[in-house]
């Protein structure tokens, strides 16, 4: 069984562009979930979606936001590149029900110079 | 505020030796607890869940404990691999509101020959 996926690995802007990652969940799983790992800090809970929807996000500000497609994969993008936005950015998924049983992909790396 | 504390921050050991890994939360209510292994720019990968009534869970090597009186859990690797060399992250589910995942900073473990 495939795992999820996550393209592209490494992405390098520059400040004020916009950046799209991908995400591609684990077959039957509905729920994603983006994360920000900035260098040597734990996980940050960006945004959940959910059959489509936004349900959660985490403390970050609007120029955040993504969308999940009917094939449940989603789009993180992120605009106006600030060069604090530099992370590792995780993306989780799960089945609905079972919210607390994430796998997680194996990230994007974004470079903002 | 629900927190996620571990320690140490970082821990070198030689291969082979034995070494414990502390977590300590103050999420209420709590619903679970999690370790993950997260090797140097990957996703997490998990290692073991507890609920509030269990106090130990194995996976090889790998042994984690829940003290849910006190708030704490550890993760003892016994006879270290250099392969174990990763970051350890602690993660409690917060079982009010979205059921949200609150996630430690990770204990830096490196194993040397």
């Amino acid at each position: 069984e495939a795992g999820v996926t996550q393209s592209p690995t490494h992405l390098i802007k520059t400040r004020g562009q916009q950046a799209t990652l991908r995400c591609s969940p684990i077959s039957g799983h509905t729920s994603v979930y983006w994360y920000q790992q900035a260098l040597g800090l734990g996980l940050q809970f960006l945004l959940w979606y959910d059959e489509g929807e936004e349900r959660n996000r985490g403390n970050f500000p609007p120029r955040f936001s993504g969308r999940q497609f009917p094939n449940y994969s989603s789009e993180l993008n992120v605009n106006a590149l600030e060069l604090e936005d530099s992370a590792l950015y995780l993306c989780a998924t799960s089945h609905r029900d079972f919210y607390n049983e994430q796998f997680f992909g194996p990230g994007t790396r974004l470079t903002v110079l | 505020k629900n927190q996620v504390e571990q320690s140490p921050q970082s821990l070198i050991i030689l291969e082979g030796k034995n070494c414990t890994l502390q977590c300590n939360y103050t999420v209420s209510p709590f619903s679970n607890l999690r370790w993950y292994k997260q090797d140097t720019g990957r996703g997490p990968v998990s290692l073991t869940i507890m609920t509030f009534s269990e106090n130990t869970k194995s996976n090889g090597r790998y042994t984690a404990t829940l003290d849910a009186d006190t708030k704490q859990s550890s993760l003892h690797i016994t006879a270290s691999q250099l392969s174990d060399s990763a970051s350890y992250i602690c993660v409690v589910t917060d079982a009010g509101g979205y059921n949200k995942l609150i996630f430690g900073a990770g204990t830096r473990l490196a194993v040397h020959p």
